[in-house]
C-alpha cells in the first residue's frame, strides 16, 4: 500500500537550532507533495507544494525540497512559534483527496 | 484567498441525537470538497468526498447513513453526524479546492469542529 512516513515523529530544538523534518512516499507517479502546518485544535495551514525532483520553496524560515523519494522541510534558525506540528500529504485518490503521514510534532524553546 | 470557516468551531451533544457542521468556502468557489476526520495524536484520515451538485463519495468503512453530506453550492458544503454516540466523538475537518490561483490539487481547511458526544 502507498504510504507516506514522516520523520521524527517529535523534534525538540532551541531556537535558532536549524533542523529538516523528512516525508517519504511510495508511490510512482507522484502528483504532488504537500506541507502543511497544524497549530493544536486548528485545521491544517497550507504551505506548499512540490511536484517535480529537485523542486525547492521557501517561505520565511522554511524551505522544503523534493526528491524522487522524499521530500525534506528545511527550519533555518526556528523561532517559538514556530512550534507545530508538520503534516506532508500527497494525493490519493482521481478526485483530489490527500493522504497525510503521522506528522512531526516540533518544539522549539526560547 | 483560499479562506474556508467551519461552523460550529466546537459542539457537545448528547448521544443519539444528530449534529450538523457547515463549511463554507469564503473568497472562492470550491468544485470539490472533502471532510476529514482526526482522533487525538492521528493524522487526518478522509471521510467523503464531495462535488456540489452530486452524490458524495465515502471512504471505505465510512457509513453513509450516519455521516450525511450534503454539497449544494459551491461554497457549501454540510456533514451531519446522525444518531451520534460517544465514539463519534472527534476533530472534523472540512477542505476545499477549486479556486482560481490555486494549483490543481491543492487544499484548503477549515478550523475544524470538535464534536464531543455524551
Amino acid at each position: 500500500e502507498d504510504q507516506v512516513t514522516q520523520s521524527p515523529e517529535a523534534l525538540r530544538l532551541q531556537e535558532g537550532e536549524s533542523s529538516s523534518l523528512n516525508c517519504s512516499y511510495t508511490v510512482s507517479g507522484l502528483r504532488g507533495l504537500f506541507w502543511y502546518r497544524q497549530d493544536p485544535g486548528k485545521g491544517p495551514e497550507f504551505l506548499f507544494t512540490l511536484y517535480s525532483a529537485g523542486e525547492e520553496k521557501e517561505k520565511e524560515r522554511l524551505k522544503a525540497t523534493l526528491t524522487k523519494k522524499e521530500s525534506f522541510l528545511h527550519i533555518t534558525a526556528p523561532k517559538p512559534e514556530d512550534s507545530a506540528t508538520y503534516l506532508c500529504a500527497r494525493p490519493g485518490g482521481s478526485q483530489g483527496n490527500l493522504i497525510f503521514g503521522k506528522g512531526t510534532k516540533l518544539s522549539v524553546k526560547p | 484567498g483560499a479562506v474556508v470557516s467551519q461552523h460550529p468551531s466546537w459542539v457537545i451533544c448528547k448521544s443519539g441525537t444528530s449534529v450538523k457542521i457547515e463549511c463554507r468556502s469564503l473568497d472562492f468557489q470550491a468544485t470539490t470538497m472533502f471532510w476529514y476526520r482526526q482522533f487525538p495524536k492521528q493524522s487526518l484520515m478522509l471521510m467523503a468526498t464531495s462535488n456540489e451538485g452530486s452524490k458524495a463519495t465515502y471512504e471505505q468503512g465510512v457509513e453513509k447513513d450516519k455521516f450525511l453530506i450534503n454539497h449544494a453550492s459551491l461554497t457549501l458544503s454540510t456533514l451531519t453526524v446522525t444518531s451520534a454516540h460517544p465514539e463519534d466523538s472527534s476533530f472534523y475537518i472540512c477542505s476545499a479546492s477549486g479556486g482560481t490561483g490555486q494549483g490543481p490539487l491543492e487544499q484548503y481547511f477549515g478550523p475544524g469542529t470538535r464534536l464531543t458526544v455524551t
